[in-house]
This record gives structure tokens, C-alpha cells and sequence, in this order.
């Protein structure tokens, strides 16, 4: 059953903890993604990466960093650096066309 | 001005009318297009994308792109109370293919 599954579902953190949100892929994409979502906002890019070992920063990298060391693999870090983490962070994985398919989604709050 | 631009509704359709959802874009050279529903606390489905000038049907769902006008829409026929949902459009980026622009998204509400 080939799908995108993010984890945890909800996550809460505490004022200068780092936490980390797993996204695993069995669709043998190549290019994976993170987003952030806003209550009554699109999504905007964080980091994305089109192959393993590499990734580029989005539009809003600042607070956070990624490692993409397994094609299936693609785990976001919210550090503390990051002012303002409470969102729903979504990751996304590409095949060969332009089109992207995206996990369940993981839903981080700020104690 | 922002790059995918949508009325962020809510708009209000009767049961078994037509809902039609507009999007416009600011990048010309933008190559593909896409319609994504996410319905309340989930993530968002892919349920069209569209590459060409012209109309592009799947079942109840019409999208329709314009490149001339940077405009692209999304009909949805016979309209049912499940698809009650914010829908997304969502915009490659000329410079960067792999990249996708998303609105913010119309809210549609199906009123039985």
C-alpha cells in the first residue's frame, strides 16, 4: 500500500526544545518537501529536496533544518531558533511529473 | 501582489448546482496548474492539474486555464454536500519547475 505517512500526528513543544517530524515515503519519489500551514493560509515552502544528500531551502528555512540521507526519508527539525513553530506542517513527495502528494500531516503546538 | 491569488469565500451553492472556484497567477511563465481539496484538520488531495490552454474534465470536476488571461478555474458539477471543502490552487514556478506556488485557498459550502 504506497503512501506518505508523517509522524507524529500531534506534537507539542516546549519553550527552547528542538523537535523533530518524521516523513516516510514508499512511492519511490525522488523530490520530497515540507510545508507550513496557517490557520485560513495556503502552504509555504520550507525546504524541499530533489534527490538524496541534497536539499535546498524555501521560502521560510529560518528555524528549521532537514537531512535527506535515504531516498524514502525526509525528517524536518523545528528548532528553537524558530519564534513561532505553532502550524501544520505538511510534507510532499514528486514523481516524474510536476504534480505532489502530501501525508496526513502533523500538527505542532507551542506549551 | 501575491502570486495565486483566490476569493477566500465562503461561497454558497445550493445541492446539485454548479460551483465554480477562480484563481488568477502572476508569473507568465508558469507550466503547470493544479486543484487540491482539503477539507477541514486534513491534508490536502490532489484532484486536478492541468498543463494546456482549454478545458480538462474528470467526472463532476471541470479545470479550466487560461495562460493569456493568467487564469485558471475549477467547475464542479451536481454539487454534494462532501464537497464542502477549502480547495487550493496551486502554481509551478517558472524558474523552478519542482517548486509549487499555493493560494490561500476559496472555502465552498454545499447547502443541502
Amino acid at each position: 500500500d504506497g503512501g506518505i505517512t508523517q509522524s507524529p500526528k500531534y506534537l507539542f513543544r516546549k519553550e527552547g526544545q528542538n523537535v523533530t517530524l518524521s516523513c516516510e515515503q514508499n512511492l519511490n519519489h525522488d523530490a520530497m518537501y515540507w510545508y507550513r500551514q496557517d490557520p485560513g493560509q495556503g502552504l509555504r515552502l520550507i525546504y524541499y529536496s530533489q534527490i538524496v544528500n541534497d536539499f535546498q531551502k524555501g521560502d521560510i528555512a529560518e528555524g528549521y533544518s532537514v537531512s535527506r540521507e535515504k531516498k524514502e526519508s525526509f525528517p524536518l527539525t523545528v528548532t528553537s531558533a524558530q519564534k513561532n513553530p505553532t502550524a501544520f506542517y505538511l510534507c510532499a513527495s514528486r514523481g516524474g511529473g510536476d504534480e505532489q502528494f502530501f501525508g496526513p500531516g502533523t500538527r505542532l503546538t507551542v506549551l | 501582489q501575491k502570486e495565486v491569488e483566490q476569493n477566500s469565500g465562503p461561497l454558497s451553492v445550493p445541492e446539485g448546482a454548479i460551483a465554480s472556484l477562480n484563481c488568477t497567477y502572476s508569473d507568465r511563465g508558469s507550466q503547470s496548474f493544479f486543484w487540491y481539496r482539503q477539507y477541514s484538520g486534513k491534508s490536502p488531495e490532489l484532484i486536478m492539474f492541468i498543463y494546456s490552454n482549454g478545458d480538462k474534465e474528470d467526472g463532476r470536476f471541470t479545470a479550466q486555464l487560461n495562460k493569456a488571461s493568467q487564469y485558471v478555474s475549477l467547475l464542479i458539477r451536481d454539487s454534494q454536500p462532501s464537497d464542502s471543502a477549502t480547495y487550493l490552487c496551486a502554481v509551478t514556478r517558472y524558474s523552478s519547475a519542482s517548486k509549487i506556488i499555493f493560494g490561500s485557498g476559496t472555502r465552498l459550502s454545499i447547502r443541502p
